[in-house]
């Protein structure tokens, strides 16, 4: 149990653009979803906190405007990187939770390159 | 969250044990050791957990001090696939304020 998948695993795309990261829980409801980025050599950092059917909450220093979270049911969030630019590009790693299990997992990661 | 301190790099021989270390001096009594890895390019997995109790499970094996202030992980026969950065954390995973805090973890490289 607890398979969790991302979409897409890598994209590229222009500066300016948006670009929508889907992470599913196939298994398990989430109750909570966890957004966490990485860039290259360093850890994984925690971006934001989202219940579902509530507003997300944001670690100090991420921009809630530019990273949009939407948790609409159970087994569904999104994450869009709003008009991304060369530095927005990093490793998004979701990570769905549930009570279920009362357990945290790991999505295998979007890879984004924006040029 | 307690803080947790890992060293930065360690290197063990294919088929020895590895043993990566874990200082969490300020773990709280109602906090677990948990153990994470992360392959490159992949998603972090769950390695093991516990609480005061050795653990062992058919990936690896929990030692925690009696006193719960360090650990250690333990890979028994370590291959070329457990080459990744291994994350310690301290939680309390049944609460729903709890989420986990990543630091630099270890990074393991395995040598043939």
């Amino acid at each position: 149990g607890a398979v969790v998948s991302q979409h897409p695993s890598r994209v590229i795309c222009k500066s300016g653009t948006s670009v929508k990261i889907e992470c599913r829980s196939l298994d398990f409801q989430a109750t909570t979803m966890f957004w966490y980025r990485q860039f290259p050599k360093q850890s994984l950092m925690l971006m934001a906190t989202s219940n579902e059917g509530s507003k997300a909450t944001y670690e100090q220093g991420v921009e809630k405007d530019k990273f949009l979270i939407n948790h609409a049911s159970l087994t569904l969030s999104t994450l869009t990187v709003t008009s991304a630019h060369p530095e927005d590009s990093s490793f998004y790693i979701c990570s769905p939770r549930t009570l279920q299990y009362n357990e945290q997992f790991f999505g295998p990661g979007t890879r984004l390159t924006v040029l | 969250d307690a803080k947790t301190t890992q060293p930065t790099s360690m290197d063990c021989a294919e088929g020895r044990a590895a043993n990566l270390p874990c200082n969490h001096s300020t773990i709280s009594g109602n906090e677990y050791v948990y153990w994470y890895r992360q392959i490159h390019s992949q998603g972090p997995q769950y390695i093991i957990h516990g609480l005061k109790n050795n653990e062992t499970n058919e990936m690896a094996s929990l030692i925690i001090t009696e006193d719960r202030k360090s650990s250690t992980l333990i890979l028994p026969h370590a291959t070329l696939r457990d080459t990744a950065v291994y994350y310690c954390i301290v939680r309390v995973p049944y609460s729903s304020a709890s989420k986990i805090i990543f630091g630099s973890g270890t990074r393991l490289s395995i040598r043939p």
